[in-house]
């Protein structure tokens, strides 16, 4: 069955420092990985996806991500972390890509950007 | 527009009503979902509609009754809820078919509480 880990409940950064949240996966074939974003009280925002190609993703508000193979990890940087980042972040799987809808969520980080 | 719409956005109900929560994207999307959401946890899949067809229910008790009536509805139908069914409802939509690689779009959400 397919899986991400997520192993930091909560990542603690200061404004205008790289911040990194990290995301692990197990999957049987291709990966398809994703990461949201979710505000208080609000529903999940797509940030960016790996399907295939270069290992370095770029997505939404200057994040990127950087999928490894060697190490099945897929995580979630930014050069420059902002107050407004301050959210939590959920890393997410694609379920047998030729069979159902099914995404596999990871337990979320919580990222505090420090002013 | 990727905008997925979601009433009412509050409903608090005692545990002998009947209510509906809607649903509405028109991204021309035919994949819909339904997840719960407890406080600071991943969202847990409940349904997922694939072309106006019920694909994946996971084992959700029988209170709990999904209906897609077009491809841009989706509703869940809530009757006898629980105390414990309190939680954050969202809806998303996806592309369905072709490269099984697309990102999920989800509504805000709507804050169940049952009395």
């Amino acid at each position: 069955a397919q899986s991400v880990a997520q192993p930091e409940d909560q990542v603690n950064v200061a404004e205008g420092n790289p911040l990194t949240v990290k995301c692990t996966y197990s999957v049987s074939g291709n990966p398809y990985l994703f990461w949201y974003v979710q505000y208080p009280n609000r529903g999940l925002q797509f940030l960016l996806k790996y399907i295939t190609g270069d290992n370095l993703v770029k997505g939404s508000y200057g994040f990127e991500a950087e999928f490894n193979k060697s190490q099945t990890s897929f995580h979630l940087k930014k050069p420059s972390a902002l107050v407004s980042d301050s959210a939590l972040y959920f890393c997410a799987v694609r379920d047998s890509p030729s069979g159902t809808y099914k995404y596999i969520f990871g337990t979320g980080t919580r990222l505090k950007v420090l002013a | 527009d990727t905008e997925v719409t979601q009433t009412p956005k509050h409903l608090v109900m005692g545990m002998t009503n009947k209510k509906s929560l809607k649903c509405e994207q028109h991204m021309g999307h035919r994949a819909m979902y339904w997840y719960k959401q407890k406080a600071k946890k991943p969202p847990e899949l409940m349904f997922v509609y694939s072309y106006e067809k019920l694909s994946i229910n996971e084992s959700v008790p029988s209170r709990f009754s999904p209906e897609c009536p077009n491809s841009s509805l989706l509703n869940l139908h809530l009757h006898a809820l629980q105390p414990e069914d309190s939680a954050l409802y969202l809806c998303a939509s996806s592309q369905a078919q072709g490269i099984s690689s697309y990102e999920q779009y989800f509504g805000p959400g709507t804050r169940l509480t049952v009395t």
